[in-house]
């Protein structure tokens, strides 16, 4: 039940841009993204419910494939704000349990 | 609003010590979570409840009771402490339902730093 994402690990430099994925073998109700800074609680970035919308923020958006059941994070120009690791939580119905991948640690570099 | 508040910050227990952690919630949340986190195993769910005097089990329930008596707290319980229990814990909570301009997702505190020797 746990999502997949990928890459494990990405560095890089300040400017660039990143896609993290999340792929689920299971249908979603909803997908939601949180960014962790080392020792820090996770905190929410932003939630994509099936039938959605590309949802962004800034320089950060994502958007939800309902026929492949995959979510896509993307940080355009990144900043060195941007550091920390990233996950995906996965909802199969509301009101359901939550299931986090396993995260995507993401660097960048001046 | 203090948001999402975790009793102990941190604690180092004996094998076979029992202790509780405390999870509070001002924001008049629905639901809430107890999470363990691990090295690269990313969060994985304890127990959870969707309303007050409810609970259920989540992915790796074994080792850990949870009460839920009162609507803004949400207590973790373990009876027996074990080694494998070393990790990090957060609660988080969640509105669960429907309110304008405030996002359904899961609001996370600060985390238990817990150690068995």
């Amino acid at each position: 039940q746990q999502p997949v994402q990928s890459p494990q690990a990405v560095i890089l430099r300040e400017g660039e841009d990143a896609v993290i994925n999340c792929s689920s073998s299971k249908a979603l109700y909803s997908v939601h993204w949180y960014r962790q800074k080392h020792g820090e609680a996770p905190v929410f970035l932003m939630i994509l419910l099936k039938g959605g919308e590309q949802k962004g923020h800034e320089k950060i958006s994502a958007s939800f494939n309902e026929k492949k059941q995959q979510s896509s994070l993307y940080l355009t120009a990144s900043q060195l704000s941007y550091s920390g690791t990233y996950f995906c939580g996965t909802e199969l119905n509301t009101g359901n349990q939550f299931y986090f991948g396993t995260g995507t640690s993401l660097t960048v570099i001046p | 609003n203090a948001g999402v508040t975790q009793t102990p910050k941190f604690r180092v227990l004996k094998t076979g010590q029992s202790m509780t952690l405390l999870c509070a919630q001002d924001m008049n949340h629905e639901y809430m979570y107890w999470y363990r986190q691990d090295p690269g195993m990313g969060l994985r769910l304890i127990h959870y409840s969707v309303g007050e005097g409810t609970t259920a089990k989540g992915e790796v329930p074994d080792g850990y009771n949870v009460s839920r008596l009162k609507k803004q707290n949400f207590l973790l319980g373990l009876e027996s402490a074990a080694p494998s229990q070393t990790s990090v814990y957060f609660c988080a909570s969640r509105p669960g339902v429907l309110r304008p301009q405030v996002a359904d997702t899961q609001y996370f505190g600060p985390g238990t730093r817990l150690t068995v020797l």
